[in-house]
């Protein structure tokens, strides 16, 4: 099985500022048909998870651009580029390459 | 407007059953897989079962395996999970979601205690 692992597990951060998280898969996430199927989520208080990434880098529609994904094979990272009050909450990276593994979620507190 | 809406989450005894379902709509649901992925009590997401576009084909987790089978009924527009042999570590929010997109229902709450 592929194991997510992202870090780290707890980001305060404040307003305005950036933030950067983690997440490295036990192997590969190329697919045999050659596109990269890593996919990032948001799950505000009390909601439901909410996809704002897929592909590594596409952002879904109505996702603000001050989120962006990047990466490879088996390093990726989400960025805010200016960390606003709605974006608290924990986010998760999630793979379905090999079939389908999330990572442990990191929890994105304002200061 | 896409809707996925749970229900027949509950409290259940160690060893009982619960079937699940989900009403979908604003979707060609026809032509989509399908997943359930649950959240445990202040913990993250697992991905639980999965079904193709016609039910042919069904994947599981490990630890459902034997216990939990995913179905749909097209013309109904619905998605179910039948959980067997109950297990307290089965205790979570039940989502289902569509697959590939990845648009998801507000979950139902299987408690399994005595």
């Amino acid at each position: 099985d592929v194991v997510m692992t992202q870090s780290p597990l707890s980001l305060p951060v404040t307003l305005g500022q950036p933030a950067s998280i983690s997440c490295r898969s036990s192997q590969s996430l190329v697919h045999s048909d050659g596109n990269t199927y890593l996919n990032w989520f948001q799950q505000r208080p009390g909601q439901s998870p909410r996809r704002l990434i897929y592909q590594v880098s596409y952002r879904d529609s109505g996702v603000p651009d001050r989120f962006s994904g990047s990466g490879s094979g088996t390093d990726f990272t989400l960025k805010i580029s200016r960390v606003e009050a709605e974006d608290v909450g924990v986010y998760y990276c999630m793979q379905t390459t090999h079939w389908k593994t999330f990572g442990q979620g990191t929890k994105v507190e304002i200061k | 407007e896409m809707q996925l809406v749970e229900s027949g989450g509950g409290l259940v005894q160690p060893g009982g059953s619960l079937r699940l379902s989900c009403a979908v709509s604003g979707f060609n649901f026809n032509n989509y897989w399908m997943s359930w992925v649950r959240q445990a009590p202040g913990k993250g997401l697992e991905w639980v079962a999965d079904i193709n576009e016609d039910g042919s084909e069904k994947y599981y987790v490990d630890s459902v395996k034997g216990r939990f089978t995913i179905s749909r009924d097209n013309a109904k527009n619905s998605l179910y999970l039948q959980m067997n042999s109950l297990r307290a570590e089965d205790t979570a929010v039940y989502y289902c979601a569509t697959d590939g997109d990845w648009r998801w229902g507000q979950g139902t709450l299987v408690t399994v205690s005595s």
